[in-house]
Parts: structure tokens; C-alpha cells; sequence
């Protein structure tokens, strides 16, 4: 079945470095999104896209995040200026359509120094 | 804002019985409630997609209701065996049709042998 890959599994990085999540979604998917987990907290909504432009994005998702489909495959999420509070889990998601199940990678956990 | 909360935080169960937990959510502007299953280690799985008030639907030992009106939904689990053990999500799109889901803080299910 095909699957949501992400890389790397872990990333650990020092306050004020950029990083540079990945994401490959299912093939024939329009739709994609980011979410994070902080530990012991629910899972929040980043970001969607579709079609070379972000749909929705969240109060969390300032000026220091942007997200790039830079190759038709790969779906990316980077933080220009990492702080301490973005360290969590990072869940990339895609899906056929608006309202279909959304399908989630294993999840990159991010931890800032 | 919409805030989806769930109940019970966890629940241990033995093999054999039957279990339910409940999903909240705001019943004003409702687009879609999902449901997924999270393994530890692994990536949350969809299990149903539900968007019709009175909306019953089936995977295997696994069922969900949802009603609109009233904004909850019940997840059942019928002769629960070890392998049901997971965190339970709920998630509510809301309206906007943006394919953004806000998540509740999920059940924790441990079916002991």
C-alpha cells in the first residue's frame, strides 16, 4: 500500500538554526499538510496546500515557517529561525480530496537545542 | 475556535470485552469528523470519515455514530483483543473545506490478554 515517507526520523538542531523537514507524499495525492505534536499535547494543524499554494495555515505557522513543493514529489517544511518551543513531532499528511482521510507519515521528531 | 475534546483519556480492558470512548466537538459549522487509530511508533491510521447526522459506519469489531445536532461521536469496539491496544483520535474538519483537522487529545486503549 502506498505510504507517506518522511525524512529525517530525527533531526536535532541548535536554537536560531535553520532546518528543513521532508515529506513524499502518496503519488496520486493533491492535498497535503504538516501537523506537530508537542509532547503530551494534542496534535495541531500547521498548514494545507494544494496546488502550489497554502490553503489554510495556522496561528503557530508565522513568518518563520514555509512550506515548498520544490519538485512535484517531495513536500517540505522549513523553519528559518528554530526556537526551543518548535521542538516536537512533525506529522506530514496527504490526501485524494478536501474531506477524504487524511494519510500521515511516521513523523520527523525535532528537537532544538 | 473549535476545541474537540475526548473521553475517557484511557482505558484497559480486558481481551473479550467491548469498549466505547467519546469524541466532543462544536456542533456549529461541521464539516467532517474523522477517526484514526495510532500505534506507538507508527503513523496515525484513517479508519472513518463521517459527515452525515445519524452516520453509522463498520471496520471488522470497529464502529462509529456520529450525530451533528448535539456534536459527539462514539467509537465501539466489540471483543477487544490485544492488537486493538492504540491512541484513538478523533478530528474535526470544520467549515472552510480547507482539509485542516483539529484533533482531540485522543483515548488510549490497552486490552490486556
Amino acid at each position: 500500500e502506498p505510504e507517506v515517507t518522511q525524512t529525517p526520523s530525527h533531526q536535532v538542531t541548535q536554537m536560531g538554526q535553520e532546518v528543513i523537514l521532508r515529506c513524499v507524499p502518496i503519488s496520486n495525492h493533491l492535498y497535503f499538510y504538516w501537523y506537530r505534536q508537542i509532547l503530551g499535547q494534542k496534535v495541531e494543524f500547521l498548514v494545507s496546500f494544494y496546488n502550489n499554494e497554502i490553503s489554510e495555515k495556522s496561528e503557530i505557522f508565522d513568518d518563520q515557517f514555509s512550506v515548498e513543493r520544490p519538485d512535484g514529489s517531495n513536500f517540505t517544511l522549513k523553519i528559518r529561525s528554530t526556537k526551543l518551543e518548535d521542538s516536537a513531532m512533525y506529522f506530514c499528511a496527504s490526501s485524494v480530496e478536501w474531506g477524504q482521510p487524511q494519510h500521515f507519515g511516521d513523523g520527523t521528531r525535532l528537537s532544538i537545542l | 475556535i473549535l476545541n474537540v475534546e475526548q473521553s475517557p483519556q484511557s482505558l484497559h480492558v480486558q481481551e473479550g470485552d467491548s469498549t466505547n470512548f467519546t469524541c466532543s466537538f462544536p456542533s456549529s459549522n461541521f464539516y467532517a469528523l474523522h477517526w484514526y487509530r495510532w500505534e506507538t511508533a507508527k503513523s496515525p491510521e484513517a479508519l472513518f470519515v463521517m459527515t452525515l447526522n445519524g452516520d453509522e459506519k463498520k471496520k471488522g469489531r470497529i464502529s462509529a455514530t456520529l450525530n451533528t445536532k448535539e456534536g459527539y461521536s462514539y467509537l465501539y469496539i466489540k471483543g477487544s483483543q490485544p492488537e486493538d491496544s492504540a491512541t484513538y483520535l478523533c478530528a474535526s474538519a470544520g467549515g472552510g473545506n480547507t482539509g485542516k483537522l483539529i484533533f482531540g487529545q485522543g483515548t488510549t486503549l490497552q486490552v490486556k490478554p
